[in-house]
């Protein structure tokens, strides 16, 4: 199975909205409720930020939300601050208990 | 609070075999979650290699299952990763998880080479 496909690249200004999406098939995004998405800052380690395609671990800023329509999952980062900029990866369970990830986002707060 | 840690040589030769032990701490893996492998070569994207329960049920992605296997050690907390017949495509950041469908906990990652 390939991996999820992802926008390489995506921008917003500071206090904007921005949503990444994730396209995957029936065979993964769109068979199962198990999406995730991380954020990775330059040479740090990943962080999840939404799991179960919509919930946030403890911790995390409900400026990030997380949502699934057939096929394609989206991330959503409302009120965009400096430190949101970043790369960002979603992943998903897959048929044959595989798990897939998405090529990355990078994420550009202008 | 659960903390990881990646141990293991950072060269190994091509055609030998690639070998990583992680070891957990502040939670007792018997006590559940599955425990993963996930990969990351210099300036690329993230790839799933697989992830084992304490039982030692595996499941492996499907494009390195051949070369791949993992176990896991409940006596000393820990669990590893044996990559075989390594090219200089396995060279990447190595990073330990905690989890399956999701990762909610990592280690920092360590770096193999593969080269001569």
């Amino acid at each position: 199975q390939s991996a999820l496909t992802q926008p390489p690249s995506a921008s917003g200004s500071p206090g904007q909205s921005v949503t990444i999406s994730c396209t995957g098939t029936s065979s993964d995004i769109g068979g199962y409720t198990h999406v995730s998405w991380y954020q990775q800052h330059p040479g740090k380690v990943p962080k999840l930020i939404i799991y179960g395609v919509n919930k946030r671990p403890s911790g995390v800023p409900d400026r990030f939300s997380g949502s699934k329509s057939g096929n394609t999952a989206s991330l959503t980062v409302s009120g965009l601050q400096a430190e949101d900029e970043a790369e960002y990866y979603c992943t998903s369970y897959a048929d044959n208990n595989n798990v897939l990830f998405g090529g990355g986002t990078k994420l550009t707060v202008l | 609070q659960v903390q990881l840690q990646e141990s293991g040589p950072g060269l190994v030769k091509p055609s030998d075999t690639l070998s990583l032990t992680c070891v957990v701490s502040g939670y007792s893996i018997i006590n559940g979650y599955h425990w993963g492998w996930i990969r990351q070569p210099p300036g690329k994207a993230l790839e799933w290699i697989g992830s084992i329960f304490y039982t030692g049920d595996t499941y492996y992605n499907p494009s390195l299952t051949s070369r791949v296997s993992m176990s896991v050690d409940t006596s000393k907390n820990h669990f590893s990763l044996r990559v075989t017949s390594v090219s200089a495509a396995d060279t990447a950041v190595y990073y330990c998880a905690r989890g399956y469908q999701y990762f909610d906990s990592w280690g920092q990652g360590t770096l193999v080479t593969v080269s001569s």
